[in-house]
């Protein structure tokens, strides 16, 4: 176990909902990154916390958005869904935001989108 | 283009048997790889990590390879055990990225029969 914890473990949605993911980092980690998982394929980097202020962004379109709070814990927020969101969202938590420290990913959350 | 290649992208070993994974990737200026294992449904576990003076690192039944110069890196798996069945996902790291952005691999999905 890594000690990152990600709620809830399942969610079905329907096309054009909004949805809130969240995750609870390693203690003593400040950085927090998201990632969606389609099936098959590796992560996709959605974008990072690191204090929490927004500190990188993958191509995700806007409707995708995050928040981190002084506990380092973090929410990611998915505004009018689409069937292609369906996926599986890991978020990772790391003591720093630079490559060269260890992320430790959780167990992830799995959207399906109707 | 992805800039993190995997192959195969599948293969079924026998128990006890050896297999080796390979990636490509075209990331540069190179930071350093990464090799995950992801349970199905789980998120991915860090294996090893390379930096550039690396040539091989070791982690139980798990060697890593990466010759930088080719831009390759291999994963051997030694004596396979039933649970070694799992995606294994190769992350590149460049340079340039300040912050914590990977480059994923599709990953190679691993299946050990008895």
């Amino acid at each position: 176990e890594t000690g990152v914890t990600q709620s809830p473990t399942h969610l079905i949605k329907t096309r054009g909902q909004q949805v809130t993911l969240r995750c609870s980092s390693q203690s003593g980690h400040n950085t927090v990154s998201w990632y969606q998982q389609a099936l098959g394929q590796g992560p996709q980097f959605i974008f990072q916390y690191y204090r929490e202020e927004e500190n990188g962004r993958g191509n995700f379109p806007p409707r995708f958005s995050g928040l981190q709070f002084p506990n380092y814990s973090s929410e990611l927020n998915v505004n009018a869904l689409e069937l292609d969101d369906s996926a599986l969202y890991l978020c990772a938590s790391s003591l720093a935001g630079t490559s060269d420290y260890e992320q430790y990913f959780g167990p992830g959350t799995r959207l399906t989108v109707t | 283009k992805n800039q993190v290649e995997q192959s195969p992208q599948s293969l079924i070993i026998l128990e006890g048997k050896n297999c080796t994974l390979q990636c490509n990737y075209t990331v540069s200026p190179f930071s350093n790889l990464r090799w995950y294992k992801q349970d199905t449904g789980r998120g991915p576990v860090s294996l090893t990590i390379m930096t550039f003076s690396e040539n091989t690192k070791s982690n139980g039944r798990y060697t890593a390879t990466l010759d930088a110069d080719t831009k390759q890196s291999s994963l051997h798996i030694t004596a396979s055990q039933l649970s070694d069945s799992a995606s294994y996902i190769c992350v590149v790291s460049g340079k340039t990225d300040s912050w914590g952005k990977f480059q994923f691999g599709a990953g190679t999905q691993v299946v050990v029969t008895p």
